[in-house]
Formats: structure tokens, sequence, C-alpha cells
């Protein structure tokens, strides 16, 4: 199993430019998430899914789009980058809520919006 | 809203124990969960409490008291490769997804 898998591993933007982050996992989770972890802070949640076809909200999801049309793919959209969108981005997976909290983190998109 | 407090920064020397608290205040709790994670790494698991007490997992344990929004990290044995940040996470009941909120980091360094 490759686990969570996200790219690109790097990007650049230019203000106002637009990109999407992809994000594929082979385990099987119905849960998966998109956080942002800005330099010395801790993960910050954007959105996420509990299965194909069903997106929520995290704490953080103004600028950022999501869709689940499969159990694998979830990925993020960015529109209209700006500047306080440079960050890691994160994104996770998990086999279920409650109890078994375990997330499974891919490696990061590294991001700047200049 | 959920909010967790930790300590930025832990220095301990090679061979030793060392301990990270973690406080919180929620709204609802379900269970504290600790990440760690090597510079430029990703997040990876440690451990769960869902209930009070201590759980242990080789040289690293973690401990819960719900009474008290409090639980903490032990590490045995300190190794140089230890050094990383430590996050807490909590996790609210009712909801569909393992939704878990972060502190933001106990950076750890081993000294020799």
């Amino acid at each position: 199993n490759a686990g969570v898998t996200q790219t690109p591993k790097f990007r650049i933007l230019k203000i106002g430019q637009s990109m999407t982050l992809q994000c594929t996992q082979d385990m099987n989770h119905n849960y998966m998430y998109w956080y942002r972890q800005d330099p010395g802070m801790g993960l910050k949640l954007i959105y996420y899914s509990v299965g194909a076809g069903i997106t929520d909200k995290g704490e953080v999801p103004n600028g950022y789009n999501v869709s689940r049309s499969t159990t694998e793919d979830f990925p993020l959209r960015l529109e209209l980058a700006a500047p306080s969108q440079t960050s890691v981005y994160f994104c996770a997976s998990s086999k279920t809520s409650g109890r078994a909290v375990e997330q499974f983190f891919g490696p990061g998109t590294r991001l700047t919006v200049l | 809203g959920q909010s967790l407090e930790q300590p930025s920064e832990v220095t301990a020397v090679e061979g030793a124990i060392v301990q990270i608290n973690c406080t919180y205040q929620t709204s609802g709790f379900y269970g504290l969960s600790w990440y760690q994670q090597h510079d430029g790494g990703a997040p990876t698991f440690l451990s769960y409490n869902g209930l009070d007490g201590l759980e242990e997992t080789g040289r690293f344990s973690s401990f819960l008291s719900r009474s008290d929004s409090y639980g903490y990290l032990l590490l045995q044995e300190l190794q140089m490769k230890d050094s990383a940040s430590y996050f807490c996470a909590v996790s609210a009941p009712n909801t569909n997804a393992g939704k878990s909120t972060f502190g933001d980091g106990t950076t750890l360094t081993v000294k020799p």
C-alpha cells in the first residue's frame, strides 16, 4: 500500500491564480481530511469528507473547495490564491470516527503564494 | 469550540524521561490523541486515550484525566531521533467524522 499520496510536493503561485491539490489513498478509508499548517503552528482543518459525495467545512474553509467523487480521491481546490494561503497542506484519511481516530497523513504540499 | 494548550518547547538529554502536558477546553470530548512530526515531515499517530488512565506503547505512554481536562505524553529512554514536534489533538463526540482539533505542538529537543 502506498498509503496517502499528495501531488504536487511544492508549488509557487501568483496572487489570483488557482490550482488543485491532489490527494489519493489506497486504504479504502471512508474519512478524509485537508489540513493546513502554518510555520510553528498546529494543524487547522479546512474540509473533511465522510465518504464519496459527502463533504463538510472545517475550521478554516474560506478560499477553498473540495469534492469527493470516489472513495480514493479528495482534491482541494484553491481559487484566487492569496498570500495568506501560503502554507503546508496535509491530506489525511482514517478508517472510522470515534475510537479509531488514527489519521494517516500524506507527505504534504508546500505552497507559496507571491 | 475547542482549544488546547501545550508547552511550546521542551529540552531533555538522551536517556532521560520527559513529559509533555496538554490541557484542553472543549464543548464536547471523545478522546485525546498524540502525533509526532519530524521537521519537514508528515504527522504520524502515536497514541489515543478514550478513557481515563495510562496507555503504554513501548517507550511512549499517554495519560488522560477527563475530570481535569488534562493529558500527557511520557517519553522514556529518550533517543536523539525523538527530537521532533509533538501534538495533542482532541476529538469530539456526535460527529460524523474523526474530526480532531490540534494543539500548536511542543518542540522536543534531545541533547547528547
